[in-house]
């Protein structure tokens, strides 16, 4: 049971390229999220989904887009990086269900750094 | 609107020293609150949550937190530090207000001196 899984674990881009980070996760949960853990300021939700289909916009999304088109993946994208965007990012999982008491299952994390 | 303070980014104890990680929160209805733990290049794990019922909540690897509500704290210990037990530790806060936000605290990082 592989849990959350993220690909690409590294990335270095340069200013303005474009690229999709991928999540999937095998505990056919409902709920995936996207974050990004900056030093000192904790993690920061981008966008979050609440079934195939659906996305919403958290804190922080501006720069991001992000698609569901299937259950167990959750794609998050960078149109045109900028160095802002040089952060850890974390994708997470829940179970349906009253989300205010389920806890989130992470991811190990994709490592961006933007030039 | 809900927030959550860790009481310093840094904490250092002994091998075999009580782990004490401080959390403050604030929110306007009942929050459930949660602590992670997070080990170099790893994703969040979850030690222990607390929904409702019993205010003092075990989680794994021998950590316990306490609800205290008149104190809006929930503070992360545990008896006897391990080498093991350095990470990053992360409180997190949410509520069931139609919303879908849960809160992370900006971390404590343990470090545990043999």
């Amino acid at each position: 049971n592989a849990g959350v899984t993220q690909t690409p674990k590294f990335r270095v881009l340069k200013t303005g390229q474009s690229m999709t980070l991928l999540c999937a996760q095998d505990m056919n949960h409902e709920y995936m999220y996207w974050y990004r853990q900056d030093p000192g300021m904790g993690l920061r939700l981008i966008h979050y989904s609440v079934g195939e289909g659906t996305t919403a916009k958290g804190e922080v999304p501006d720069g991001y887009n992000v698609s569901r088109l299937k259950k167990q993946n959750f794609l998050l994208g960078l149109e045109s990086a900028a160095p802002s965007q040089t952060s850890v990012y974390f994708c997470a999982s829940s179970y349906r269900g009253r989300p205010s008491n389920q806890p989130q299952h992470f991811g190990d994390g994709t490592r961006l750094s933007i030039l | 609107a809900q927030s959550v303070t860790q009481l310093g980014s840094h904490v250092s104890v002994s091998e075999g020293a009580l782990v004490l990680l401080r959390c403050n929160y604030s929110s306007s209805v009942p929050p459930y609150l949660f602590w992670y733990v997070q080990y170099p290049n790893q994703g969040l794990q979850l030690l222990l949550k607390y929904t409702t019922g019993a205010t003092l909540v075990k989680g794994i690897n021998g950590f316990e937190a306490e609800f205290k509500k008149s104190e809006t704290s929930f503070h992360l210990t545990k008896p006897s530090a391990h080498m093991s037990d350095a990470a990053e530790y992360f409180c997190a806060v949410s509520v069931d207000t139609g919303g879908f936000k849960t809160i992370f605290g900006a971390g404590t990082r343990l470090f545990v001196k043999a």
